[in-house]
C-alpha cells in the first residue's frame, strides 16, 4: 500500500532555532514530491524536489530530496513565530495521483 | 489573479439539506480538484476534473455530486448529508493533471453537519 510518513508529528522550538522535518515515502511510480505548509486553512505550495540531491531554497527554507533511501528533509533555519503552521508532504505517481502525509505541526515561540 | 476562491466560507446544515459549495479560480488552470479535511489530518482526494471532465472519484458516497460547468468553476453538491462529514472542505486547482504541477488551494469551506 502506498503511504507518507512525516516525522515528527510535532515540534516546539524556540525562535531562532533550526529545525528539520522528514518525509519518508513508499509509492509505486514516484514522480514527484511537494511541501507545502498550512496555516489556517489553504495550504500553501513550497517546493517540489523530482530529482535527487538537488536543494531547493527558499530564504530560509531548503528542501531535497533522496530518491534512494526514499525520504526528503524541510529544513527552516532562524525561525520565527510566522513559520508555525503544519507542514505537509504529499507524493505524486505517474497515475496522477498524490498522497499526503499527517504533516508536522511546528510551534515556535517567541 | 492567481487565487483560488470558494464560497461559503462557513456552511450548517441539516442531514436533509441540500446545499452547494462553489469554488472558482481565474488562472487558466485546466484541472480542479475536491478534497476533504479532517481535524488534525492530511486532505483526502475526493474528486478531480481535468479538462472539465471527471479523471478520479475515489469512491466518494453519491450524496456529494460534483460539477463543472466550465474551466474556471467547480461545484460540489451535498444532499443527505452524515454528522461524520462534517469537515473542511479543500478546493484546489492546477495547470495540468499530473504530478509535476503544483496545486493552488483556496481557503476551504468549514462544513458542519447537524
Amino acid at each position: 500500500e502506498d503511504k507518507v510518513v512525516q516525522s515528527p508529528l510535532s515540534l516546539v522550538v524556540h525562535e531562532g532555532d533550526t529545525v528539520t522535518l522528514n518525509c519518508s515515502y513508499e509509492v509505486t511510480n514516484f514522480r514527484s514530491l511537494l511541501w507545502y505548509k498550512q496555516e489556517k486553512k489553504a495550504p500553501t505550495f513550497l517546493f517540489m524536489l523530482t530529482s535527487s540531491g538537488i536543494e531547493k531554497k527558499s530564504g530560509r527554507l531548503s528542501s531535497i530530496l533522496d530518491k534512494k533511501e526514499l525520504f526528503s528533509i524541510l529544513n527552516i533555519t532562524a525561525t520565527q513565530t510566522g513559520d508555525s503552521a503544519v507542514y505537509l508532504c504529499a507524493v505524486g505517481n505517474t497515475g496522477n495521483q498524490f498522497y499526503f502525509g499527517t504533516g508536522t505541526s511546528l510551534t515556535v515561540i517567541p | 489573479d492567481t487565487e483560488v476562491t470558494q464560497t461559503p466560507k462557513h456552511l450548517v446544515m441539516g442531514m436533509t439539506n441540500k446545499k452547494s459549495l462553489k469554488c472558482e479560480q481565474h488562472m487558466g488552470h485546466r484541472a480542479m480538484y475536491w478534497y476533504k479535511q479532517k481535524a488534525k489530518k492530511p486532505p483526502e482526494l475526493m474528486f478531480v476534473y481535468s479538462y472539465e471532465k471527471l479523471s478520479i472519484n475515489e469512491s466518494v458516497p453519491s450524496r456529494f455530486s460534483p460539477e463543472c460547468p466550465n474551466s474556471s468553476l467547480l461545484n460540489l453538491h451535498l444532499h443527505a448529508l452524515q454528522p461524520e462529514d462534517s469537515a473542511l472542505y479543500l478546493c484546489a486547482s492546477s495547470q495540468a493533471y499530473n504530478p509535476y504541477n503544483e496545486q493552488f488551494f483556496g481557503p476551504g469551506t468549514r462544513l458542519t453537519v447537524l
